[in-house]
């Protein structure tokens, strides 16, 4: 059982360059998110998907695109990044949206846009 | 709109020392409020959630209190260790997941 797992790790991309961060979760969870963590700021919630089939935006969507590929697996894309989308991306799943439930994350992916 | 703060940003204690974290929030219609804990360069790891209907949660040395009329949690950490340092994040569950920015801790040996 592993838990939410991310890929890659790291990337450096150049301005203009496209990239899909991939995410993974093996707990059978419904819900699936994408956030981004900046210096001295919380998480933000670039999208969300609710269920699969179902994708809906966040606080900051944009120059994203997402994927809700089956139950498993929630991809996001970049179609042409930008330096201020340098930042620490997490992926997180949760079983449903009731009250006790935990969300868990995955370890992040590190980009850097130059 | 939410909104989520916490206070101190920044917090430095010798350890031994009993401390407290604190997270406030805007809008009372939530799910729950949850507490993580995320060390450099890696993930969030989840330390208590407090459901909407509950007033507290402990787990070991955290205790941590909701309030939701006053719009208030905090965290209580006892006997605090060097190994408690981290950063120390709230979320609001509500329709949507908001973040605080964060408490960065030092507990000095």
């Amino acid at each position: 059982n592993a838990g939410v797992t991310q890929t890659p790790k790291f990337q450096v991309l150049k301005t203009g360059q496209s990239m899909t961060l991939q995410c993974a979760q093996d707990m059978n969870h419904n819900s699936m998110y994408w956030y981004r963590q900046d210096p001295g700021m919380g998480l933000r919630l670039i999208y969300y998907s609710a269920s699969e089939g179902t994708t809906d935006k966040g606080e900051v969507p944009n120059g994203y695109n997402v994927s809700r590929l089956n139950k498993r697996e929630f991809s996001l894309r970049l179609e042409s990044a930008a330096p201020s989308q340098t930042s620490v991306y997490f992926c997180a799943s949760i079983r449903g949206q009731v009250e006790g439930e935990t969300q868990y994350f995955g370890p992040g992916t590190r980009l850097l846009v130059l | 709109k939410q909104e989520v703060t916490q206070i101190p940003a920044a917090l430095s204690v010798p350890e031994g020392e009993n401390l407290v974290l604190n997270c406030s929030f805007t809008d009372s219609a939530i799910y729950n409020l949850q507490w993580f804990r995320q060390d450099p360069g890696k993930g969030l790891t989840s330390l208590l959630l407090i459901q909407s209907s509950q007033r507290e949660q402990t787990s070991g040395r955290l205790n941590a209190s909701l309030d939701k009329s006053s719009g208030r949690s905090t965290l209580y950490i006892a006997a605090s260790q060097p190994g408690d340092s981290a950063t120390y994040l709230c979320a609001v569950r509500g329709f949507k997941t908001i973040f605080g920015a964060g408490t960065r801790l030092f507990v000095k040996a």
